[in-house]
């Protein structure tokens, strides 16, 4: 069984501030994890993924991610909040090729001038 | 086509009528995701085909809920009779089916409002 916890349901910074949004895994056998952003009436657009092939992940937009196995965690940062990053983040684990996705229950960030 | 297509992009209806929702995959992914996303929630597993194999339906909250595939094509999602709590955005997704991991790709979603 697998499972996603997000800490946060809101997020609000300032534009040019840090941005760090929680997520917690837990697993039963090594995972995948993935962020997908989400616009307003939009689909799911995807951020970033870890494969295992490094702990740190780059993704789009300047957001990355960093694979804390010891922490069961993969928070997404970015260092400079930009107005258009409002949107909706999903944290989502799978463990198999191509298996379902598990997701969180999201995160909202909000950007404010 | 370029990305995933779903239809119609927003549907209202009735309790207790039915509902078909369509998703079209991007060409050449073998498989395919239907999600469901009520208010304020994350994203439900409903069912998964890849390829010919059976699908898995482990995710179908009930037997009102129902999905086929033809091949490696369009997909319908059909709910019967259906109720209030049914009420949420229908998300599908497909991917290639091989690689590791496999990545999934979203269609911009079915609103469905059953009054």
């Amino acid at each position: 069984a697998q499972s996603v916890t997000q800490l946060g349901s809101h997020v609000s910074v300032s534009e040019g501030a840090l941005v760090l949004l929680r997520c917690n895994y837990s697993s039963s056998v090594p995972p995948y994890l993935f962020w997908y952003v989400q616009y307003p009436n939009q689909g799911l657009q995807l951020l970033l993924k870890y494969t295992s092939a490094a702990t740190l992940v780059k993704g789009i937009n300047g957001f990355e991610a960093e694979f804390k196995k010891s922490e069961t965690s993969f928070h997404l940062t970015k260092p400079s909040a930009h107005m258009r990053d409002a949107a909706e983040y999903f944290c989502a684990v799978s463990t198999g090729t191509a298996s379902k996705l598990t997701f969180g229950t999201g995160t909202r960030l909000q950007v404010t001038l | 086509g370029a990305g995933v297509s779903q239809s119609p992009s927003n549907k209202v209806t009735e309790k207790g009528k039915d509902v078909e929702l369509r998703c079209d995959p991007i060409s050449g992914h073998t498989a395919l995701y239907w999600y469901r996303q009520r208010l304020g929630q994350g994203l439900e597993f409903l069912i998964y085909f890849q390829g010919n194999s059976a699908p898995d339906k482990s995710g179908l909250p009930s037997d009102r809920f129902s999905a086929e595939r033809t091949g490696e094509s369009v997909s319908t999602l059909t709910i019967q009779r259906t109720q209030q709590e049914d009420s949420a955005v229908y998300l599908c997704a497909s991917s290639l089916g091989t690689g590791v991991p496999n990545i999934q790709y979203f269609g911009a979603g079915t609103r469905l409002s059953v009054l």
